[in-house]
């Protein structure tokens, strides 16, 4: 079993652009998709990035993603930071024999 | 609207069972594979189980294995969690999502196990 390494916080000011990474241990990050969850506080998670770096319609293009095959990581940025954007963020992935792994989750705050 | 909304959670005791259910609606749910997905008080995302559209593939996380059953009703537009000898541990919000190919969650459904 793989696992996907985040970062615990991250921190940035409106108007800033801040990026949130996501190691995955073993196995190719560019094997399988990588999606993206922004999760408020008392309210379900929602989709912001799947399969890499595709936005669902409503989200906002200050949100992106990529991954990098040279640090087997995937990262979601975000541009134009909102207090709005404040928020848990999680990444997952999967593998044929690990239909579902998510990272740990990063708590970002927009101060 | 594409929608789903899951039901059944409540408060049991240790060694008890529940069944959750979610009902999707806006898309043609026959055609896609689901997950549940749970969250433990003040903890991250644990994925639980997946299913293929017609069933024929099942998977579990080690944490459940033997004791949760995943299935659905592609007529009725229904996917079900049976949960059997649950533990405290079990205690979470259970989520139904659609697919990792442009993920749509539910609401979730608080599942709380006593001791």
């Amino acid at each position: 079993n793989f696992m996907l390494t985040q970062p615990h916080s991250v921190s940035e000011s409106p108007g800033k652009t801040v990026t949130i990474s996501c190691t995955r241990s073993s196995g190719s990050i560019a094997s399988n998709y990588v999606q993206w969850y922004q999760q408020r506080p008392g309210s379900s998670p929602t989709t912001v990035i799947y399969e890499d770096n595709q936005r669902p319609s409503g989200v906002p293009d200050r949100f992106s993603g990529s991954i990098d095959s040279s640090s087997n990581s995937a990262s979601l940025t975000i541009s134009g930071l909102k207090t709005e954007d404040e928020a848990d963020y999680y990444c997952q992935s999967y593998d044929s024999t690990n239909p579902g792994v998510f990272g740990g989750g990063t708590k970002l705050t927009v101060l | 609207e594409v929608q789903l909304v899951e039901s059944g959670g409540g408060l049991v005791q240790s060694g008890g069972s529940l069944r959750v259910s979610c009902a999707a609606s806006g898309f043609t749910f026959r055609t896609y594979e689901m997950h549940w997905v749970r969250q433990a008080p003040g903890k991250g995302l644990e994925w639980v189980s997946y299913i293929s559209s017609s069933s024929s593939t099942i998977h579990y996380a080690d944490s459940v294995k033997g004791r949760f059953t995943i299935s659905r009703d592609n007529d009725k537009k229904l996917l079900y969690l049976q949960m059997n000898s649950l533990r405290v541990e079990d205690t979470a919000v259970y989520y139904c999502v659609r697919a990792w190919s442009g993920p749509i969650w539910g609401q979730g459904t608080l599942v709380t196990v006593s001791s």
